[in-house]
């Protein structure tokens, strides 16, 4: 079945430590999205990739950094800058740009600080 | 950026009853869509409504949009314990980059 995979689903990190959240796709979809989620905030984008090799920056990409090298995945990686990283990760996909459809998340990754 | 808003924030109803969710917006878009989250789990995407689209049903769901007013409404017929979750709005102002809303909470009570 198609769908989105996100790893792991739990996650520690310690003070300092840079941690790479994995999200891969076999929907073939052009589109990827991170998501950050915390508690009364709704989702808020940290970043976006159109194409491969091609991202930008969402809402709060301060402390965070991504690589798009294949079309199927699109890792997160929360690095030391980012000083409050606890939070519920989710990764998103969707159809070619403009196609109106909605888009398909994967389980997300619960991320905390130790 | 523009940011979809539910209201109300919790909703608890008894099951069979129907619940409804209403979502505010600022700017045009070019569509807006709802979506639901069991808890500690991804988003599973529900409906998508065009803005030159007033009223769209999928099984017991019922979308309104309203472009006038900016605002749109979710309806949950006759609800089933199952429809506990959380709801969010989202509009899209374009090149599919999404904007979400905090969510409703809602609980169906057997």
């Amino acid at each position: 079945d198609g769908g989105i995979t996100q790893s792991p689903k739990y996650l520690f990190r310690k003070e300092g430590q840079n941690v790479t959240l994995s999200c891969e796709q076999n929907l073939n979809h052009d589109a990827m999205y991170w998501y950050r989620q915390d508690p009364g905030q709704g989702l808020r984008l940290i970043y976006y990739s159109q194409i491969v090799n091609d991202f930008q920056k969402g809402d709060i990409a301060e402390g965070y950094s991504v690589s798009r090298e294949k079309k199927e995945s699109f890792p997160l990686t929360v690095t030391s800058a980012q000083k409050n990283p606890t939070a519920f990760y989710l990764c998103a996909s969707s159809a070619a740009l403009g196609s109106g459809r909605g888009y398909t998340f994967g389980s997300g990754t619960r991320l905390t600080v130790v | 950026s523009q940011q979809g808003e539910e209201d109300p924030q919790a909703l608890s109803i008894q099951e069979g009853e129907n619940a409804t969710m209403n979502c505010s917006y600022k700017t045009s878009i070019n569509n807006l869509q709802w979506y639901r989250q069991n808890s500690g789990r991804g988003l599973v995407h529900l409906i998508l409504i065009r803005s030159n689209e007033r009223e769209k049903h999928s099984g017991r769901l019922r979308v309104t949009l309203d472009t006038s007013k900016k605002s749109s409404s979710l309806l949950i017929t006759a609800s089933r314990a199952a429809d506990t979750a959380s709801y969010f709005c989202a509009t899209d102002y374009g090149n599919n980059r999404l904007a979400f809303g905090k969510g409703n909470q809602v609980v169906v009570i057997p």
